[in-house]
């Protein structure tokens, strides 16, 4: 079955410190993957996306997430946190199946950066 | 240039009853996508509209059931209410292109009692 996994339901960090928020899938093909961010009582935010290219993306708000093909990961990271990064993260990963292109997204990661 | 809007933004309802939520996408996306949120499940896929067809469905009862109209604007309704439907309800429309991302109204908080 086609599944993402974000395998960490909260992550904790130090304002200043390297942030990273895994994710994982399993999808037949080449799925495209995506990285979207949920603040309080709004809806997903786009971060960033890789289609196809330099493993490394960049995205919105300082954070980027490497694409590792063989270990089929996803993760997203930042160099430094910000408090303001607290949120919930969302990884997506839209892949072609039968009905068309379907998005799967992972169950989240809630993000605490602590001043 | 507008986000896409949703309205209402809160809903309560019975158990039995039905409910029927909009969606107004981005300016020229023509491209429309459902969720339902929960704690427990995460975000569900419901089902996607493009130019008035339903493209793709997700493995929801027959009680959710959706359209599109010609403006790309969007309504999804859900009938006989259960208690189990309480959610956020997320509507996200996108440009053309399977690698294009979508943007994500605030949603519609439905509460069953």
């Amino acid at each position: 079955a086609q599944s993402v996994a974000q395998p960490e339901d909260q992550v904790n960090v130090a304002e200043g410190n390297p942030l990273t928020v895994k994710c994982t899938y399993s999808v037949s093909g080449n799925p495209y993957l995506f990285w979207y961010v949920q603040y309080p009582n709004r809806g997903l935010q786009f971060l960033l996306k890789y289609i196809t290219g330099d493993n490394l993306v960049k995205g919105s708000y300082g954070f980027e997430a490497e694409f590792n093909k063989s270990q089929t990961s996803f993760h997203l990271k930042k160099p430094s946190a910000l408090v303001s990064d607290s949120a919930l993260y969302f990884c997506a990963v839209r892949h072609l199946n039968t009905g068309g292109f379907k998005t799967i997204f992972g169950a989240g990661t809630r993000l605490f950066v602590k001043a | 240039k507008a986000g896409v809007t949703q309205t209402p933004r809160y809903l309560i309802k019975t158990r039995g009853q039905q409910v029927t939520l909009s969606c107004s996408p981005i300016s020229g996306h023509r491209s429309v996508s459902w969720y339902q949120q929960t704690p427990g499940q995460g975000l569900q896929f419901l089902f996607e509209y493009f130019s008035e067809t339903q493209r793709n469905k997700g493995n929801f009862p027959g009680r959710f059931s959706g359209r599109q109209f010609s403006n790309s604007r969007s309504e999804m309704n859900v009938s006989t209410l259960e208690l189990g439907d309480s959610a956020l309800y997320l509507c996200a429309s996108s440009l053309e292109g399977w690698d294009q991302p979508q943007h994500f109204g605030d949603g519609t908080r439905l509460s069953i009692l």
